[in-house]
């Protein structure tokens, strides 16, 4: 069964840090791009950011450029995503998802995992 | 910026039929292939329409999509609704930077 399983979020102090992590599993990890999307409560889906199946392509949103930095370990089945400088309004369920054509189809998603930003 | 937008909320009766429209702001939404999400309280979204118009396995034959490049529109259509149908829909594209791209979302009733 393909499965992702995000973890890492928490409570954090406006300009703390935080890392979160995606555990893939039930396919061939290093074959996809993968992505984050981000979910602020009561409100839509947003993309956050995205890396190639090799790592050599990355893209991320304006609204986190500079701030967040994905990365993935091909050999440990696992992504990431280093955030950085965090706002009050980076509050939000962060879900992992693949790109399962490498035309921004995500499929599956993660069950997401709660970042809250507040002092 | 490539924006996609959608109505904040629709609402129709079991057994009839919605279309839920996702307009691009610029350029064709052609160009690139859209998705439909739908996204129940409390969990993760789940695809129900990708490449425009194709259904992932296990998905009803109710849901439909199609892009209509006279409006430079998309739009999902669900026939014969039934409650279990009311959801948030997305529709989800990506424009030329490769930043992938979210409609608003669009509240469906079915009352």
């Amino acid at each position: 069964e393909v499965q992702l399983v995000e973890s890492g979020g928490g409570l954090v102090k406006p300009g703390g840090s935080l890392r979160l992590s995606c555990a893939a599993s039930g396919f061939t990890f290093s074959s996809y791009s993968m992505n984050w999307v981000r979910q602020a409560p009561g409100k839509g889906l947003e993309w956050v950011s995205s890396i190639s199946s090799s790592s050599s392509y990355i893209y991320y949103a304006d609204s986190v450029k500079g701030r967040f930095t994905i990365s993935r370990d091909n050999a440990k089945n696992s992504l990431y995503l280093q955030m950085n400088s965090l706002r009050a309004e980076d509050t939000a369920v962060y879900y992992c998802a693949r790109d399962l054509t490498g035309l921004y189809w995500f499929d599956p998603w993660g069950q997401g995992t709660l970042v809250t930003v507040s002092s | 910026n490539f924006m996609l937008t959608q109505p904040h909320s629709v609402s129709e009766s079991p057994g009839k039929t919605v279309t839920i429209s996702c307009t691009g702001s610029s350029g064709s939404i052609a160009s690139n292939y859209v998705q439909w999400y739908q996204q129940r309280p409390g969990s993760a979204p789940t695809t129900v329409i990708y490449e425009d118009n194709q259904r992932p396995s296990g998905v009803p034959d109710r849901f439909s999509g199609s892009i209509d490049s006279s409006s430079n529109s998309a739009s999902l259509t669900i026939s014969g609704l039934k409650t279990e149908d009311e959801a948030d829909y997305y529709c989800q594209s990506y424009d030329s930077s490769n930043h992938g791209v979210f409609g608003g979302g669009t509240k469906l009733t079915v009352l």
